[in-house]
């Protein structure tokens, strides 16, 4: 089925621990982004690719950096975890310009929780 | 200031009555789009619908329709006959033009509990 894959689903890292988490995309979007939902905040953008090649930060930057590996695929690092970074991770895809809703296309998410 | 105001943090209905959720938004752009988000307890983002700040009708989907209010800058999702299954969390999201550092980028309120009752 078409849409976003994101791995893992569920991981527990203790503090100081790194991770990757991976999304890739197969609707030849253009877009990826990696958002973080906490409890009563809504979704939070970290960083985002508006094409392959570029990243820009968000609105959450700090203790997360991003790889565009290609046009499928966009990763999240954490390089040292920390427990101010439990929360859930939405990868999403979107076109760069058009009509509509863009297309705008969510995966199921990532449960990281940091002890 | 907070680009999506959701002022309710929960709404109760009871089944197979209407329900409206409130959503305003702050933008200068006038090229938007407005989005509306379902998340139920297994946690994936469900899109329900879409209003373009050009469109001239509100937008409807099945039972879901967007009261767009550009003046007012409010686009309150209207759910008719409700059921028991649309108990979840609401997201109000706005994606402004296409103007260079916020490019693609959704901007989502903080949700809407709803619990919908027998």
């Amino acid at each position: 089925n078409a849409g976003v894959t994101q791995t893992p689903k569920f991981q527990v890292l203790k503090t100081g621990q790194s991770m990757t988490l991976q999304c890739a995309q197969d609707m030849n979007h253009n877009s990826m982004y990696w958002y973080r939902q906490d409890p009563g905040m809504g979704l939070r953008l970290i960083y985002y690719s508006a094409s392959e090649g570029t990243t820009d930060k968000g609105e959450v930057p700090n203790g997360y950096n991003v790889s565009r590996l290609n046009k499928r695929e966009f990763s999240l690092r954490l390089e040292s975890a920390a427990p101010s970074q439990t929360s859930v991770y939405f990868c999403a895809s979107s076109v760069l310009q058009g009509e509509g809703n863009y297309g705008y296309t969510f995966g199921s998410g990532t449960r990281l929780t940091v002890v | 200031a907070q680009k999506i105001t959701q002022t309710q943090p929960g709404m109760f209905v009871q089944e197979k009555e209407a329900v409206t959720l409130d959503c305003t938004y702050d933008t200068s752009d006038p090229s938007y789009g407005l989005f509306w988000y379902k998340q139920p307890s297994s946690g994936e983002m469900i899109f329900l619908i879409y209003q373009g700040s050009y469109d001239q009708q509100n937008a409807t989907e099945g039972r879901y329709s967007l009261n767009f209010q550009k003046a007012r800058k409010s686009a309150n999702l209207v759910i008719s006959a409700s059921q028991l299954g649309d108990s979840a969390m609401y997201f109000c999201a706005m994606r402004e033009g296409n103007r260079g550092s916020t490019l693609g980028r959704l901007y989502f309120g903080r949700g809407t509990q709803l619990t919908v009752w027998p």
